[in-house]
Order: C-alpha cells, then sequence, then structure tokens
C-alpha cells in the first residue's frame, strides 16, 4: 500500500534561518506532489506542485521554493524565513489516474 | 480550473443529516468533483468523489444534478465526531498544469 511521509512534525525557527521540509511517498511511481500552507483558522493554499522529476510548478510568488530530486521525493525550503511564513505545511500526492489527494501529516511552523 | 463556493460555516446536532453545497459553475468537461474533511492540526482526507449524479459510500453520499454547476455532499445522522472543516474540490488532475486547488471549506460544527 502507499504511503506518504513528511518531518518534521513540528519547527521553530528564527527570523532569516533557512528551510527544508521533507517529503516522501512509498508505494507507488510517478505520482503527482504538492505543497499547500495553512494559516491559523484558514483554508489550503496551494504553493507548488510536480508531475515529475525537476518539474516544479509555482502558485504563488513567495519567500519558498521547491525541488524534486527523486521521483517520490518533494522538497520545499527556504534561504531565509519570514515571520509570515509561520503555518503548517501539508505534502499530499495524487496518482497519476485521478485527483483523490493523500495528506501527509503536516508540519507546524512557527517562525519567531 | 473551476472556482468553489462554499458556506463558510454550519451548524448541526448529532443524529441530524448535513447538506453542504458546493458551488461550481465553470466547472469543465473532465473535472471530478471530490470533497475532504479536514480536524484542526491534521491533513484532509479524502470523503466521496464524483462525476454526476449521485454517488453513496460508507460515509456519505453525494448528489451531483445534470448541469453539474453545484454539487451537495450529505452526512447522514451525524455525531460530535463530524465536527470538521469540509472542502470541496473540483478538477482534472490530467489538465491545466494538475494544479488542484482547494477553496475556503465550510466549518461545520455538531452540537449535542
Amino acid at each position: 500500500s502507499q504511503t506518504i511521509h513528511q518531518w518534521p512534525a513540528t519547527l521553530v525557527q528564527p527570523v532569516g534561518s533557512p528551510l527544508s521540509l521533507e517529503c516522501t511517498v512509498e508505494g507507488t511511481s510517478n505520482p503527482n506532489l504538492y505543497w499547500y500552507r495553512q494559516a491559523a483558522g484558514r483554508g489550503l493554499q496551494l504553493l507548488f506542485y510536480s508531475v515529475g522529476i525537476g518539474q516544479i510548478s509555482s502558485e504563488v510568488p513567495q519567500n519558498l521554493s521547491a525541488s524534486r530530486p527523486q521521483d517520490r521525493q518533494f522538497i520545499l525550503s527556504s534561504k531565509k524565513l519570514l515571520l509570515s511564513d509561520s503555518g503548517f505545511y501539508l505534502c499530499a500526492w495524487t496518482p497519476a489516474a485521478n485527483e483523490k489527494l493523500f495528506f501527509g501529516s503536516g508540519t507546524q511552523l512557527s517562525v519567531l | 480550473l473551476a472556482k468553489t463556493t462554499q458556506p463558510i460555516s454550519m451548524d448541526s446536532y448529532e443524529g441530524q443529516e448535513v447538506n453542504i453545497t458546493c458551488s461550481h459553475n465553470n466547472i469543465a468537461t473532465n473535472d471530478y468533483i471530490t470533497w475532504y474533511q479536514q480536524f484542526p492540526s491534521q491533513g484532509p482526507r479524502f470523503i466521496i468523489q464524483g462525476y454526476k449524479t449521485k454517488v453513496t459510500n460508507e460515509v456519505a453520499s453525494l448528489f451531483i444534478p445534470a448541469d453539474r454547476k453545484s454539487s451537495t455532499l450529505s452526512l447522514p445522522r451525524v455525531s460530535l465526531s463530524d465536527t470538521a472543516v469540509y472542502y470541496c474540490l473540483v478538477g482534472d488532475s490530467h489538465a491545466a498544469g494538475n494544479k488542484l486547488t482547494f477553496g475556503g471549506g465550510t466549518r461545520v460544527l455538531v452540537k449535542p
């Protein structure tokens, strides 16, 4: 069966520090991968999506970047965090055949 | 990608049926309609998916009229544990760059 791993679960970082969040999917190949962010009490904002290795689409201009170095690995990064980067970050995947999303457990990021 | 509109919140009581309607006037021919449930500090969880008419599974029913410009998620006999945010998502992961963008969601509060 397929599983998605996302870590860390919580993270507290100072303003100006770098960020690296990792997501991996097991049990499938060539998944579509997504990064979402959720501010407290708000909806899900799509940040990045990827249909293949090295193929990244960005939805909104921001202080973040994403990379997909391997088929089932998706990384969210920042060189210098801002206070506004705080939020709940979720990685998700879909099989290439349909749009049923499977989410990771999320990372709660607090930038202080 | 079809934009969705849902009520911001709904209150209900245990044992009642809850119906949440999502408007998607610009739905495309290839778009499916998918509903997710999200509890605090967790990733959304798939509930049900449909293309037209009616779909039913062990937790919910999805009603889609012939013009597909709206859909209604029906939760029968809700319990306190059904208190969550419910999202309607319309999209085709094979088209438009595979964007899957969520709307604002409906916050459902089930009271005893």
